[in-house]
């Protein structure tokens, strides 16, 4: 159980294009979903926190404006990099809150990220 | 802000028992997370830690000390699979629905046979 899913597994665009990244739970609902960014042999960074039905909540110095979150149902949050630069290069994953049994708190699974590479 | 620290690279040979530390500063605190993560996967659940103490699960356990901010994930028989990456994750929203957590540099586990 506790399944996420991502797409696609990578992709590659020229500069100036937007993406747009799927995150799913599969077995579950999750009213939150979390988007993480991680530039290779750097620990994943985290971007925003995705509500179901509300504005995501960005971290500090992430433009909302470039990093287009929607959270539009329980099982579905995209991820749109708009105008995409070079720069923008990562591997960019995303994890769904879950119940842990015995009603601890919410542990996060992780999709199996996306690969985006910018020209 | 947060600043999580453990080591970068460790070493260690099959069968054999390796520790690897977690030190964080954190302003708020709702508990620490330990994940696993080959290389360009996604990172997968080992435990949970929220109140001092240890935590067995199988071959891997996991120590917390909140009053010196300090934790450990101790790994035992260790198998060459094992080799991977491990995080260690602070969850700073107490009584929040948010849940969100903060990440360190995570540390690179090589076993050799």
């Amino acid at each position: 159980g506790a399944v996420v899913s991502q797409h696609p597994s990578w992709v590659i665009c020229k500069s100036g294009t937007s993406v747009k990244i799927e995150c799913r739970s599969l077995d579950f609902q999750a009213t939150t979903m979390f988007w993480y960014r991680q530039f290779p042999k750097q620990s994943l960074m985290l971007m925003a926190t995705s509500n179901e039905g509300s504005k995501a909540t960005y971290e500090q110095g992430v433009e909302k404006d470039k990093f287009l979150i929607n959270h539009a149902s329980l099982t579905l949050s995209t991820l749109t990099v708009t105008s995409a630069h070079p720069e923008d290069s990562s591997f960019y994953i995303c994890s769904a809150r879950a119940g842990l049994a015995g009603g601890r708190t919410d542990t996060q699974y992780f999709g199996p990220g996306t690969r985006l590479t910018v020209l | 802000g947060q600043n999580i620290d453990q080591p970068t690279e460790m070493t260690a040979t099959e069968g054999a028992i390796v520790q690897i530390n977690c030190t964080y500063q954190t302003s708020g605190f709702n508990g620490l997370f330990w994940y696993q993560q080959h290389a360009g996967e996604a990172p997968t659940f080992l435990s949970y830690n929220v109140l001092d103490g240890l935590e067995e699960k199988g071959r891997f356990s996991s120590f917390l000390s909140r009053s010196k901010g300090y934790s450990y994930l101790l790994l035992k028989e260790l198998q060459m699979k094992d080799s991977a990456s491990y995080l260690c994750a602070v969850s700073r929203d107490r009584g929040s629905t948010l849940g969100r957590l903060y990440f360190g540099r995570g540390t690179q586990l090589t076993v050799w046979p």
